[in-house]
């Protein structure tokens, strides 16, 4: 596709059920990041992946999150036993290389009941 | 570390010129961003410079002076539909970008 794409674009779910969401980056695209935004604030930095490099999971808020990136391409962010505070849209972005001007998807807002 | 400042609002009046702000504060530099974001929507890439001197695309221009660590975004002929936050984002050392908290800019008729 032309862009970021992310799925799916709206999550509700129970507090206490794990969720996926899925990031597929612009073709080519060497670097992935993974953010999340809560209501009127910043981007709060969560993971990023170079190439086949080891992810800097360094923005994880706990071990309850966790990402993939497989072949390069497509991205799983995985959050278990969601909590009312993951509430938030989280949104993905890639770029040429690292340290270069980043495309963002659409985003998935997260809602946890 | 990385760090930004950007003002959190700015207000203007339609057909008007409004410029924003970004200090920084990186360790090692490759290049400052801009981006715009509607509510609701994702932030959209706006501009990049890597190098000292104006980048002018269209009715937005971005400005970088690394020896101050510096920059601004310029809006000119300001439509209703920039009213939007726009947020600035420095490239270091780190590989992972560091966003500023966001501009939002408010346009009047």
């Amino acid at each position: 596709g032309a862009g970021v794409s992310q799925s799916p674009s709206n999550k509700v779910t129970e507090k206490g059920k794990d969720v996926e969401l899925r990031c597929d980056p612009i073709s080519g695209h060497t670097a992935l990041y993974w953010y999340r935004q809560s209501l009127g604030q910043g981007l709060e930095f969560l993971i990023y992946f170079q190439g086949n490099s080891a992810p800097d999971k360094s923005g994880l808020p706990s071990d309850r999150f966790s990402a993939e990136r497989t072949g390069g391409s497509v991205s799983t962010l995985t959050i278990q036993r969601t909590q009312q505070e993951d509430s938030a849209v989280y949104l993905c972005a890639s770029s040429s290389y690292s340290n270069q001007p980043q495309h963002f998807g659409d985003g998935t807002r997260l809602s946890i009941l | 570390g990385q760090s930004l400042e950007q003002p959190s609002e700015v207000t203007a009046v339609e057909g008007a010129i409004v410029q924003i702000n970004c200090t920084y504060q990186t360790s090692g530099f490759y290049g400052l961003s801009w981006y715009q974001q509607h509510d609701g929507g994702a932030p959209t890439f706006l501009s990049y410079n890597a190098l000292d001197g104006l980048e002018e695309t269209g009715r937005f221009s971005s400005f970088l002076s690394r020896s101050d660590s510096y920059g601004y975004l310029l809006l000119q002929e300001l439509q209703m539909k920039d009213s939007a936050s726009y947020f600035c984002a420095v490239s270091g050392g780190s590989y992972i970008p560091t966003f500023g908290r966001g501009t939002s800019l408010i346009v009047h008729p």
